[in-house]
């Protein structure tokens, strides 16, 4: 299975700040995503990361919010702008596809944000 | 509009039983439906997938079951252990070729 790692796994941070979450991936994928899971929620898409063009944004998530890179095949960034205490979630990063199965998504440990 | 229902309350059962965990959705022509397991503060962990001409999948002490006319998924854990207390998410595959997690249901197997 794929190895995914995320930086930073925790982090407390101020309201109006930014933070940048970075996913690593242990061999190339055709796949990237970011998804959000709030307390006692299920995971919600948040949009697809797509390798040397713009991310795919699901409803009700923008750009300007949560800007998204993908500079190759095995890393890709997500920013949390501006952070409100209602961003305050647990962001993953998943990944499908390369030399994996494309019927199956492998996760990253997730990276626990609060804001104050 | 769409929706992925799972048991909202916590399921609590003596080790040794089988666990049954449901998935009920609306709206969707799934072209497959896949189980995931998630412990607390880790990503989810793919268990199974059963696709939409398949009535039943097993791998070792868990099993499947998909049926597209109830849009009903079921999924068994026989000979449960303390070990298998997770929660157990169900997620579907629909047209956008997106994976879709239903809300989870937590499953306690008590020794």
């Amino acid at each position: 299975s794929a190895v995914i790692s995320q930086k930073p796994s925790r982090d407390i941070c101020q309201r109006g700040t930014s933070l940048t979450i970075q996913c690593q991936v242990d061999s190339q994928v055709t796949m990237m995503f970011w998804y959000r899971q709030q307390p006692g929620q299920s995971l919600t898409l948040i949009a697809t990361a797509n390798q040397g063009s713009e991310a795919t944004y699901e409803s009700g998530f923008v750009i300007d919010k949560f800007p998204i890179s993908r500079p190759n095949l095995t890393f890709s960034t997500l920013t949390v702008s501006n952070m409100s205490p209602e961003d305050s979630s647990i962001y993953l990063c998943s990944v499908e596809g390369g030399g994996y199965s494309y019927n199956e998504q492998f996760f990253g440990p997730g990276t626990r944000l609060t804001v104050l | 509009s769409q929706k992925i229902e799972q048991n909202s309350e916590a399921l609590n059962i003596q080790e040794g039983k089988t666990a049954t965990l449901t998935c009920n959705y609306t709206n969707y022509s799934p072209a497959y439906l896949q189980w995931y397991r998630q412990d607390p503060g880790r990503g989810p962990v793919f268990l199974l997938l059963i696709r939409e001409n398949e009535k039943e999948k097993r791998k070792e002490r868990l099993k499947v079951t998909f049926d597209t006319t109830l849009k009903q998924s079921l999924f068994h854990i026989t000979a449960s252990q303390p070990a298998d207390s997770a929660t157990y998410l169900c997620a579907l595959r629909g047209a956008t070729n997106k994976l879709i997690f239903g809300t989870g249901t937590l499953l306690a197997v008590q020794p």
